[in-house]
């Protein structure tokens, strides 16, 4: 079992629509989760990040994690076509190593 | 402010042929990465610099590659006797490194292409 699951996608929803991307993980030392943007021949950029459990909402997006489940969720809401993207998550014991799940191509259809 | 850069953006070489990635990182910034994306294959940790400490090589998938990092700011990325599962995006990420959340911050990619 690899130490992130995540599912390539890709993930195609119409504009307006809630979106919700999500990673599963196995190793239980994780402390910090976060979420990256990924344009299209671009490198990631950090677009949330999360200490431990609970959850974190930045206008549009909301960062969830259970630990108890070993899964994180990132929602979307009011989706726009600027939102498409690739979406990694991402997640650390201490604040160096990170460890990326595969990451997710979004579609948001105009 | 400068972002971190890389060059090539692309490259493209034959098969057993050496090739040298650059990585200029965020000036200030203590640790250093590389890491290697393919389709399908997500982003895969390759080598770590942190300062003056020994680099986490871990990541590195054979002995054909290798990097240095010098002056604790350039580092270079070589692979050698280039074999076509090589080929894929190279990113590089910088951070300060000060304890708590480092954000990592990207480079734009090279996009190595072996025939």
């Amino acid at each position: 079992q690899k130490e992130v699951e995540q599912d390539p996608g890709p993930l195609s929803v119409p504009e307006g629509a809630i979106v919700s991307l999500n990673c599963t993980y196995s190793n239980s030392a994780f402390q910090y989760f976060m979420w990256y943007r990924q344009y299209s021949r671009k490198g990631p950029e950090l677009l949330m990040y999360t200490y431990s459990s609970g959850n974190k909402e930045d206008g549009r997006f909301t960062a969830q994690v259970d630990k108890s489940s070993k899964y994180i969720s990132l929602f979307i809401r009011d989706s726009q076509p600027s939102d498409s993207a690739t979406y990694l998550c991402a997640m650390s014991e201490r604040d160096d190593k990170i460890i990326f799940g595969k990451g997710t191509r979004l579609h948001i259809l105009p | 402010g400068a972002g971190v850069s890389q060059s090539p953006s692309n490259k493209v070489t034959e098969k057993g042929k050496d090739v040298e990635l650059r990585c200029d990182p965020i000036s200030g910034h203590t640790a250093l990465y590389w890491y290697r994306q393919s389709l399908g294959q997500g982003l895969e940790f390759l080598i770590y610099f942190q300062g003056n400490s020994a680099p986490d090589k871990s990541g590195l998938p054979s002995d054909r590659f290798s990097a240095e990092r010098t002056g604790g700011s350039v580092s270079t990325l070589t692979i050698q006797r280039t074999q076509q599962e090589d080929s894929a995006v190279y990113l590089c990420a910088s951070s300060l490194s000060s304890g708590g959340l480092n954000e990592q911050f990207f480079g734009p990619g090279t996009r190595l292409t072996v025939l």
